[in-house]
């Protein structure tokens, strides 16, 4: 079956504007995290939805960050006002319950960001 | 907090050779580990879980342990192959509730034929 899909892929845009990336989870599954990796680094934890419970935010770098999840299935993750140090590849991640139940993340493809 | 240390040397082995990575965590006690491969321009993909009460899991030539006592898992990779060559990153429920899990920053494996 399908994976988890992300787009766009690549997405380059000008310090000062606003970014949207996408996330579609695999059909079913609850769970859904965004993470961010820079270049070298590990997996930088930005927030997690479970359900209809209110979402765990509390990876969120700024206020500049947010993300909303639409009829439990597809997420949206906006960056305002993007500065450079935004630059790095956002990672999403659905898993059929959340982590209590030990289930594996399946992580989309990631978008490249890179703010100039 | 937790923390979570995974030697960030890249660990360059011999193809046929057992590849041994470790993670080692502190201040908590995670009801669970997993491993995950990431290769480069891609998501992380699950290889193993190994929870508090398993000492040791096997998955073809992959074995995972876990020491709850020495805060560890050890990751190993027999009869390494080219194919194998990829970062791997360990992962743990953070405390508290376990509704997330915090990553390693992973090891870089390169087997060299």
């Amino acid at each position: 079956g399908a994976g988890v899909s992300q787009s766009p892929s690549n997405k380059v845009t000008e310090k000062g504007k606003d970014v949207e990336l996408r996330c579609d989870p695999i059909s079913g599954h609850t769970a859904l995290y965004w993470y961010r990796q820079s270049l070298g680094q590990g997996l930088e934890f930005l927030i997690y939805f479970q359900g209809n419970s209110a979402p765990d935010k509390s990876g969120l770098p700024s206020d500049r960050f947010s993300a909303e999840r639409t009829g439990g299935s597809v997420s949206t993750l906006t960056i305002q006002r993007t500065q450079q140090e935004d630059s790095a590849v956002y990672l999403c991640a659905s898993s059929l319950q959340g982590a209590a139940s030990y289930n594996e993340q399946f992580f989309g493809p990631g978008t490249r960001l890179t703010v100039l | 907090s937790q923390k979570i240390e995974q030697n960030s040397e890249a660990l360059n082995i011999q193809e046929g050779k057992t590849a041994t990575l470790t993670c080692n965590y502190t201040n908590y006690s995670p009801a669970y580990l997993q491993w995950y491969r990431q290769d480069p321009g891609r998501g992380p993909v699950f290889l193993l879980l190994i929870r508090e009460n398993e000492k040791e899991k096997r998955k073809e030539r992959l074995k995972v342990t876990f020491d709850t006592t020495l805060k560890q898992s050890l990751f190993h990779i027999t009869a390494s192959q080219p194919a194998d060559s990829a970062t791997y990153l360990c992962a743990l429920p953070n405390s508290g509730g376990y509704q997330k899990v915090t990553f390693g920053t992973g090891t870089k494996l390169q087997v060299i034929p």
